[in-house]
């Protein structure tokens, strides 16, 4: 069965740093997603991506933040100068309308 | 905008217990109404889900029934089991099928 996968499944850095995380959706899948999730706490939106363009984002995804379909298969969330309360777990989403899958998540360190 | 509120937790539970884990919802129009399971160290995996009022989506034992005139959508399970034990998150998307909206999330854990 076809699932979201997301790179790297860890990633430690320190802050002030640009990190790119990374996601393959499901092929045929339209819509793109990106949610992180502060430990302990509820899954957050951040942005969704569609036709090659931002559809909708929440105030969570400042000016720090970028994401980008680059070659049809892989998408990625850019966060542009990491600080610490950008740790957290980052997990991509893919799909239709009405229906998400989720990857595994990236867990972000930043220290 | 869009909110939803689950019971606190944590919940704890014996084995073959009764398991019910409340989900309310403020929504403008129709949304569909989801539960997704987090197990510990996993990513979030969709368990059901209902697309409109009345229907009750099912799996792995779990139902939950969209109620439309009580704006909720609980979690229930005739039996739990120790693998059971996971953080349960209710979600639910607008209209337009973007901006999925999560609850807090309720850890159960199952004793054996």
């Amino acid at each position: 069965e076809p699932e979201v996968t997301q790179t790297p499944s860890h990633q430690v850095t320190q802050m002030g740093q640009e990190v790119i995380l990374r996601c393959v959706p499901i092929s045929n899948h339209l819509y793109f997603y990106w949610y992180r999730q502060i430990l302990g706490q509820k899954v957050e939106f951040l942005v969704s991506f569609y036709n090659n363009e931002i559809s909708e984002k929440s105030e969570i995804f400042d000016d720090q933040f970028s994401v980008e379909r680059p070659d049809g298969s892989n998408f990625t969330l850019k966060i542009r100068s990491t600080k610490l309360e950008d740790s957290a777990m980052y997990f991509c989403a893919s799909g239709h309308s009405y229906e998400q899958y989720f990857g595994p998540g990236t867990r972000l360190t930043v220290t | 905008g869009d909110s939803v509120t689950q019971m606190e937790g944590p919940v704890t539970l014996s084995e073959e217990a009764f398991l019910t884990i409340n989900c309310t919802y403020t929504a403008t129009g129709y949304p569909s109404l989801f539960w997704y399971v987090q197990y510990p160290g996993e990513g979030l995996q969709l368990l059901l889900k209902a697309t409109k009022a009345d229907d009750k989506g099912s799996n792995k034992g779990f139902e939950a029934t969209y109620r439309k005139e009580t704006t909720s959508f609980h979690l229930e399970k005739g039996s739990v089991q120790v693998s059971d034990s996971a953080v349960y998150f209710c979600a639910l998307v607008d209209n337009y099928g973007q901006n999925f909206v999560f609850g807090p999330g309720t850890r159960l854990s199952v004793l054996p």
